[in-house]
């Protein structure tokens, strides 16, 4: 398995609370990415890192913000949490040609 | 835009018969890769297989294989002698490679049920 580690794995929060889940890995990879997974649309991308202190949007990034301060870890930020928010979210990271997922986190705001 | 379409949301077959899942993409893209990924109910992505468009020769691992047919812009995949370990979700995803970083386009999901 690659060394990919997510925290927390499950979180129930407020409607309107910050909220912080952490992806971090063990295989000095350069790309992370963070993804959400919803019933019928299956994985949608969020953000991405292309180097420390390097990112850029993807498909679904409204409502979230990131930040990798360090190689290993690729923060993923709710500013304010809404119902809608309620997901799956995975974390993964890339080197060459293949992806590897994270274990996922289960957010539930209520 | 990239798109990723599986037009069978759940398929249901007895062990050790034989399966097809479903995918069509759409890209203006002449060099990309296709994927397949399976979901157990653990929740893990775990990587299936890899298709590279440049090759003419569909890929294979195991007892599973892909009809890759670039023209149509569809890529299923093969499942020979099913397991009842391959119950899951699969996904196709295709990528795209942007400043260096892979994004993953994925497809709806096809639940697959293996009946004993």
């Amino acid at each position: 398995d690659a060394g990919i580690t997510q925290s927390p794995r499950h979180k129930v929060t407020e409607t309107g609370t910050p909220v912080t889940l952490r992806c971090h890995q063990t295989e000095n990879h350069r790309y992370m990415y963070w993804y959400r997974q919803d019933p019928g649309h299956g994985l949608r991308l969020i953000h991405y890192s292309y180097g420390v202190k390097d990112t850029d949007k993807g498909e679904v990034s409204d409502g979230y913000s990131v930040s990798r301060s360090k190689t290993e870890d690729f923060l993923l930020t709710l500013e304010s949490a809404t119902s809608s928010q309620t997901s799956v979210y995975f974390c993964a990271i890339s080197e060459v040609a293949e992806q590897y997922f994270g274990p996922g986190t289960r957010l539930t705001v209520t | 835009a990239q798109t990723v379409t599986q037009s069978q949301p759940e398929m249901s077959v007895q062990e050790a018969e034989t399966v097809t899942l479903s995918c069509t993409y759409d890209t203006s893209e002449s060099n990309y890769y296709l994927f397949w990924y399976k979901q157990p109910p653990s929740r893990q992505m775990i990587l299936v297989i890899r298709q590279e468009a440049y090759k003419q020769q569909n890929a294979t691992e195991n007892r599973f294989s892909v009809n890759f047919q670039k023209a149509a812009k569809s890529f299923s995949l093969k499942i020979s002698d099913s397991q009842l370990g391959d119950t899951a979700m699969y996904f196709c995803a295709f990528e795209v490679i942007i400043q260096g970083a892979q994004k993953l386009v994925f497809g709806q999901g096809t639940r697959l049920t293996i009946n004993p």
